[in-house]
């Protein structure tokens, strides 16, 4: 079993929903990475998270570190959202070794 | 605008072959990262560096694969030899703060 599951795998919405991406993970961890990869390879680091929630323009991210779960949440989507969303965790403090889920492809139709 | 560089970005080879990918980090950046994605195994850590001293590499099949940081605007990775299996997107990161910082990667196959 996979240390960092995502969900969905897949998802297709309209212009303008609200999206929501989930990872759950199977192990303490000291911090939770969601990174952002574009149709053509490029990778971006999109937030860090030990606990709470971030914001970053319509971007939220939230992780409740009891329930080991974080969400990604996207407002007002826009095709340029179009990308694999991966969620990956750092077990351990003074340890920068990352363990990444598999990502959830997502695509805004305009 | 400061980014990772890494090069080659695409490289074909025969099973075999001693294959070197390098990356320039962002000045400054003391960690440094080499990553490989695969369509099977996903986002995999290889190797990270913390100021130029290797600090984990037990993601990486020590048989095959070595990462150095002969200087701070150099890390190189490589394969030899190289064998099919090894076929994948290379990536190099470098971290300032929270942000690791992506390379464009190396696409490598190895036929």
């Amino acid at each position: 079993k996979n240390e960092v599951e995502q969900s969905p795998q897949n998802l297709t919405a309209q212009e303008g929903e609200f999206i929501t991406i989930n990872c759950s993970y199977s192990v303490g961890i000291s911090a939770l990475h969601w990174l952002q990869q574009h149709p053509g390879g490029g990778i971006v680091s999109l937030f860090m998270l030990s606990s709470g929630k971030k914001k970053h323009g319509r971007l939220i991210a939230t992780i409740n570190i009891q329930e080991k779960h974080s969400s990604l949440h996207i407002t007002a989507s826009h095709p340029r959202d179009s990308a694999v969303y991966i969620c990956a965790v750092r077990l351990y403090f003074g340890n920068e070794k990352l363990t990444f889920g598999t990502g959830t492809r997502l695509t805004i139709i305009p | 605008d400061a980014r990772v560089t890494q090069t080659p970005r695409h490289k074909v080879t025969e099973m075999g072959q001693e294959v070197t990918m390098r990356c320039q980090p962002i000045l400054g950046h003391n960690t440094v990262f080499w990553y490989r994605q695969t369509m099977m195994q996903g986002l995999e850590l290889l190797a990270y560096f913390r100021n130029r001293a290797p600090l984990d590499d037990s993601g990486m099949p020590k048989d095959r694969f070595s990462a150095e940081m002969p200087d701070a605007t150099l890390a190189t990775l490589k394969i030899q030899p190289s064998e099919p299996r090894d076929s994948a997107v290379y990536f190099c990161a470098s971290r300032e703060g929270e942000t690791q910082y992506f390379g464009p990667g190396t696409r490598l196959l190895v036929l």
